[in-house]
């Protein structure tokens, strides 16, 4: 079964830092993109970060220079370091799967497997 | 960057009932849109990839079209299990992706 679980999230101070990992199975990590999408409560969807299958990584401006998006291929995990927290990262974490459906000229994705979530909050 | 609105914020609806739910672009994506749905609790779920394509296991009740700037989510034959949130996606901007701000649907 192809599945995603997130692990990691929970109460932290403001400044601080948390690792959140995502185990796969049923598929390979490295073989995708994937990537963190956060919610913050009552609030909509808001894109994080990316690596890619090359292993580019792509961060939103929200969280530059303070996210890292990582992987480990051996435990076919993906990780996500946050530093310099702040109240404003407070948020559910789901980590997902970027699905290629092909196309031209420009190619087709969609986020086709999520994990159930971690809680972050940032509170002193 | 490129910014997606959705409207309406929010709508109530009967079972039954066909609804619509729109999605604008700041900006041409031409067909780089997917919609999503979320129910309380749960992680969003793919509906409708590359606008118009039905991801597979997505009952046929769910539609999309568009193209450019605006886009539509259709559902016909609304069903209990169908009140949740949309958010509709753009991917034009690959790896900058973007959400809209969400649409939730309730029972009337």
């Amino acid at each position: 079964e192809v599945q995603l679980v997130e692990s990691g999230g929970g109460l932290i101070q403001p400044g601080g830092s948390l690792r959140l990992s995502c185990a796969a199975s049923g598929f390979t990590v490295s073989n995708n993109y994937m990537s963190w999408v956060r919610q913050a409560p009552g609030k909509g969807l808001e894109w994080v970060s990316v690596i890619y299958s090359g292993g580019s990584t792509y961060y939103a401006d929200s969280v530059k220079g303070r996210f890292t998006i990582s992987r480990d291929n051996s435990k076919n995990t993906l990780y996500l370091q946050m530093n310099s927290l702040r109240a404003e990262d407070t948020a559910m974490y789901y980590c997902a799967r970027w699905h290629d459906y092909g196309g031209s000229p420009w190619r087709n994705y969609g986020m086709d497997v999520w994990g159930q979530g971690t809680t972050v909050t940032v509170s002193s | 960057d490129i910014q997606m609105t959705q409207s309406p914020s929010s709508l109530s609806a009967s079972v039954g009932d066909r609804v619509t739910i729109t999605c604008r672009a700041s900006q041409s994506i031409s067909s780089s849109l997917n919609w999503y749905q979320q129910k309380p609790g749960k992680a969003p779920k793919l509906l409708i990839y590359a606008a118009s394509s039905l991801q597979s296991g997505v009952p046929s009740r769910f539609s999309g079209s568009g193209s450019g700037t605006d886009f539509t989510l259709t559902i016909n034959n609304l069903q209990p299990e169908d009140f949740a949130a949309y958010y509709c996606q753009q991917h034009y901007s690959t790896p900058q992706i973007t959400f809209g701000q969400g649409t939730r649907l309730e029972i009337k």
